[in-house]
């Protein structure tokens, strides 16, 4: 089946320690997403991509990056985790059409925890 | 600013129905977004509106009024595996999803 992956589900990192999550999809969709998720909030965007055009969000802090190697892959890097930075991460892709991004479908998430 | 309203929280029991409504302000409109998403879990879609008017697929309707920038998801025959938050996203005229924060429904047996 097609689908959006994400790994590692749980992720368990140390105060300022870098740490990288990553994800991965079958579904051929250019379009890539990156969003931070808080107990009962709305998703946060913190960057996306239009094949490999980078896209970040303006409030988006420099402690976060991202990679996009091929169609594929993207990745989520964090480079000095905050207590704040604990959340749930979550991926989606949508397929690119003429006037806009399509439906974005969702990876199960990475649930980071910040010790 | 952009803003999608919804209420925080409901109740309703099993086997009823439930309607969840969504009030938005945003940039321009170019669709309205329904996602289910279970506690610890990533969102689902459900439904998507575009035109005025009433889409339904299932046990789910959802609807539109683009001039009341108003939506609703309707959920019949409840069950407990219903249980979940749902989310309404609109996505405005930069094709960019604003999110609301979303409504946890709770069914009780």
């Amino acid at each position: 089946d097609a689908m959006v992956i994400q790994n590692p589900r749980y992720q368990v990192t140390q105060f300022g320690k870098p740490v990288t999550l990553s994800c991965s999809q079958t579904l051929n969709h250019n379009v890539m997403y990156w969003y931070q998720q808080k107990s009962s909030q709305a998703p946060k965007l913190l960057f996306h991509y239009y094949d490999k055009d980078f896209n970040n969000e303006a409030d988006t802090p420099d402690n976060f990056q991202s990679r996009r190697p091929n169609t594929s892959f993207c990745f989520l890097d964090i480079r000095s985790p905050g207590l704040g930075d604990a959340a749930m991460y979550l991926c989606a892709t949508s397929r690119a059409r003429e006037g806009g991004p399509d439906t974005q479908y969702f990876g199960p998430g990475t649930r980071l925890t910040v010790l | 600013g952009q803003n999608i309203d919804q209420p925080t929280e409901m109740t309703a029991t099993e086997g009823a129905i439930v309607q969840i409504n969504c009030t938005y302000q945003t940039s321009g409109f170019n669709g309205l977004f329904w996602y289910q998403q279970h506690a610890g879990e990533a969102p689902t879609f459900l439904s998507y509106n575009v035109l005025d008017g009433l889409e339904e697929k299932g046990r789910f309707s959802s609807f539109l009024s683009r001039s009341k920038g108003y939506s609703y998801l309707l959920l019949k025959e409840l069950q407990m595996k219903d249980s979940a938050s749902y989310l309404c996203a609109v996505r405005d005229s930069n094709y960019q999803l604003i999110w609301g924060a979303g409504t946890k429904l709770i069914i009780k047996p």
